[in-house]
C-alpha cells in the first residue's frame, strides 16, 4: 500500500473534465511538501506533468491543472481526449519516512 | 539536451546481485542542487522510489529496502550505479533512473526509459 492514495480508476467520456485525487497526511502534503503529476502511457516511463503543485512544465496542455488543500492534492484534465488514456500518479515527500514516495496511480479510460 | 538511459541484466537468478548502470547526458550530477535517482515499477503496479545520489554525493535509500541497496557515482563518466543484492522475484520491476534538482521533495524532470529485470531461476 502506497504512503499516498489514489483511486484506482477513474473515466469520462471526450470532452468532459475529471479529477484524480491524491491523500497524504500530515507528514507529507499536509507538511506542505510539494505534490507533482506524472502521465506514463502505456509501455513508456512516466513524464512530468504537474509540478509544485501546480505548474506546468512547457508543452503541457493547460487542459491539465492541479491543486492542493490541507493533506489531498488533485489533479484536474479537463476537455477529456482519447490520447489522455493513461496511468497518472503523483508524487511528494514523506518527513518521516525521509523520502520520496508515489501514489499508488489511477487508470484514466477515456469511454 | 538531457537524457538518461539504463542498462544491465534482463534476467537475474534468485539470490544474486543485480548492478545497474544509468549513463547521463546534458548535465553534470558535480554541479550543485543535481540529483538521480532510482525507481521501479512492477509489472502492472506502482512506482517506488529506490535511492538518491546528490551532487556533493550524500546518498538516500528506501526504508524498506536500505539494507540491500547501494548507489554509487562515476562522475568522469556522467554514471550512477544501483546495486540491489539477493534478488528475488519480487523484484522483478522495470527500473527507472531519473534527475531532481535539489532534493527529494522536487519532481523528476528526466527519465531515462527504463530497464526490465526479470528475477527468475
Amino acid at each position: 500500500q502506497s504512503v499516498l492514495t489514489q483511486p484506482p480508476s477513474v473515466s469520462g467520456a471526450p470532452g468532459q473534465r475529471v479529477t484524480i485525487s491524491c491523500t497524504g497526511s500530515f507528514s507529507n502534503i499536509g507538511a506542505r511538501y510539494d505534490v507533482h503529476w506524472y502521465q506514463q502511457l502505456p509501455g513508456t516511463a512516466p513524464r512530468l506533468l504537474i509540478y509544485g503543485d501546480t505548474n506546468r512544465p512547457s508543452g503541457v496542455p493547460d487542459r491539465f491543472s492541479g491543486s492542493k488543500s490541507g493533506t489531498s492534492a488533485s489533479l484536474a484534465i479537463a476537455g477529456l481526449q482519447s490520447e489522455d488514456e493513461a496511468d497518472y500518479y503523483c508524487q511528494s515527500y514523506d518527513s518521516s519516512l525521509r523520502s520520496t514516495v508515489f501514489g499508488g496511480g489511477t487508470k484514466l479510460t477515456v469511454l | 539536451q538531457v537524457t538518461l538511459r539504463e542498462s544491465g541484466p534482463a534476467l537475474v537468478r534468485p539470490t544474486q546481485t543485480l548492478t545497474l548502470t544509468c549513463t547521463f547526458s546534458g548535465f553534470s550530477l558535480s554541479t550543485s542542487g543535481m540529483c538521480v535517482s532510482w525507481i521501479r515499477q512492477p509489472p502492472g503496479k506502482a512506482l517506488e522510489w529506490l535511492a538518491r545520489i546528490d551532487w556533493d554525493d550524500d546518498k538516500y535509500y528506501s526504508t524498506s529496502l536500505k539494507t540491500r541497496l547501494t548507489i554509487s557515482r562515476d562522475t568522469s563518466k556522467n554514471q550512477v550505479v544501483l546495486t540491489v543484492t539477493n534478488m528475488d522475484p519480487l523484484d522483478t520491476a522495470t527500473y527507472y533512473c531519473a534527475r531532481q534538482m535539489m532534493g527529494g521533495s522536487k519532481p523528476f524532470d528526466f527519465w531515462g526509459q527504463g530497464a526490465l529485470v526479470t528475477v527468475s531461476s
